[in-house]
């Protein structure tokens, strides 16, 4: 299995703070790669695809970054309503999909 | 657009045997399209069950192959979860899901997730 190692596993940022989030794949997956965010109770929501791409309705202050091995997503200014769980998602070749432990982004 | 919309038994004893059904709406699951269940355990992260073609083939997480069974029924517009020989382990919200073959390869949409719990 390709192993998705994300860190932190949990942040508290102040609003208008730049956080950053990071997943290691444990082998190449080129940018095989998607961000999700989840709110309590609710599913996850995609945010980011193929490691860069920004998902239609989806605000600006997010991104994502990376290829290889090493990926980031960063909101560039936090908001009261990104309090969720963020989590990478790999579909590099072999099966199966993976992910990575998750990020929960907290207002300070 | 696509929505799906999980259903089945809430309660599960252990030895037995979890079913649930993915109702596909908006769109035709006849489509070139992964349908996918992701589970999450309580307080926990997700994990990917597996995933069906609509031609009837599948991909399994290796973790859960021997004990899963992911079928589709293209006169309903749905497809289908078995899970057999459960444990408390297995308690989770199940979510369904559409993934794309080439171009669009992520989860989207999603179902609202429906939490089984295993218990006698």
């Amino acid at each position: 299995d390709i192993q998705m190692t994300q860190s932190p596993s949990s942040l508290s940022a102040s609003v208008g703070d730049r956080v950053t989030i990071t997943c290691q794949a444990s082998q190449d997956i080129t940018n095989y790669l998607n961000w999700y965010q989840q709110k309590p109770g609710k599913a996850p929501k995609l945010l980011i695809y193929d490691a860069s791409n920004l998902e239609t309705g989806v605000p600006s202050r997010f991104s994502g970054s990376g290829s290889g091995t090493d990926f980031t997503f960063t909101i560039s200014s936090l908001q009261p309503e990104d309090i969720a769980t963020y989590y990478c998602q790999q579909y590099g070749n072999p099966l199966p999909l993976t992910f990575g432990g998750g990020t929960k982004v907290e207002i300070k | 657009q696509v929505q799906l919309q999980e259903s089945g038994p809430g309660l599960v004893k252990p030895s037995g045997t979890l079913s649930l059904i993915c109702a596909v709406s908006g769109g035709s699951i006849s489509k070139s399209n992964w349908w996918t269940w992701v589970r999450q355990p309580p307080g926990k992260g997700l994990e990917w069950i597996g995933e069906i073609y609509y031609s009837g083939s599948t991909n399994y997480n290796p973790s859960l192959r021997s004990r899963v069974t992911i079928s589709v029924d293209k006169s309903k517009n749905q497809f289908s979860l078995k899970l057999n020989s459960v444990t408390a382990a297995d308690t989770a919200v199940y979510y369904c899901a559409r993934r794309g073959v080439i171009d669009d390869n992520w989860f989207d949409p999603w179902g609202q997730g429906t939490l089984v719990t295993v218990s006698s």
